[in-house]
């Protein structure tokens, strides 16, 4: 089983839409978690910290269960320019740095 | 602003050639890692480095080699360059709990 998760979609929405990706982690020990965006041919830049009380910036929102190790990113009202690939990172003090596959998003007219 | 800088965006090399890819960052991180991507498989790990002269094998280490003289510079060396290399090449450096910051990427095609 791979360490992190994630379906690599693609998720094809509308402008205006709602819409979430989940990222699974089997590490319990993994202590930070990260959400990044990449456009195509380029390189991952971070999007968000993932806390353990949830977080949000503006449309997106992330969360944590630690309880059933995953990490959850919520889009809300979807922009063209939100079409990219999201990639879930878990880390641990120490130890590398390890990304989930992506899963890619398109965000249709 | 943090920094992390890779020597080339674009590299052809030949089989066979010994090739180099530099990454330099300016934040004094102590962790840096070399992972490759390809359409997909996502970021796999080749190699990460915690401190200078340390070196830890990632998943796919086989036909890679790396070098930390020094804290803010991490290398990747392809010790005998094959067409299967051909690969986006990504550095990215990091410290403690937080998040890592990437290079550009270099996109080196092997002929």
């Amino acid at each position: 089983r791979k360490e992190v998760e994630q379906d690599p979609g693609p998720f094809n929405v509308p402008e205006g839409a709602t819409v979430a990706f989940n990222c699974t982690y089997s590490n319990s020990a993994s202590q930070s978690f990260f959400w990044y965006r990449q456009d195509c041919r380029k390189e991952p830049k971070l999007l968000m910290s993932v806390y353990s009380s949830g977080n949000e910036d503006g449309r997106f929102t992330a969360q944590l269960n630690r309880a059933s190790q995953y990490i959850s990113l919520l889009i809300r009202d979807s922009k063209l320019s939100d079409s990219a690939t999201y990639l879930c990172a878990v880390t641990r003090r120490g130890q590398n740095f390890v990304f989930g596959p992506g899963t890619r998003l398109s965000v249709l007219p | 602003d943090v920094k992390v800088t890779q020597s080339s965006r674009y590299l052809v090399k030949r089989t066979g050639e010994k090739v180099f890819l530099e990454c330099v960052q300016d934040m004094d991180h102590e962790n840096m890692f070399w992972y490759r991507q390809d359409p997909g498989l996502g970021l796999r790990l080749i190699y990460f480095s915690y401190d200078v002269k340390m070196k830890e094998k990632g998943d796919i280490p086989e036909g890679y080699s790396v070098s930390r003289e020094k804290k803010e510079r991490f290398s990747l060396i392809l010790e005998s360059a094959s067409t299967n290399q051909t690969s986006m090449y990504l550095c990215a450096s990091q410290e403690g709990d937080t998040e890592a910051f990437f290079g550009q990427g270099t996109r080196l095609t092997v002929v």
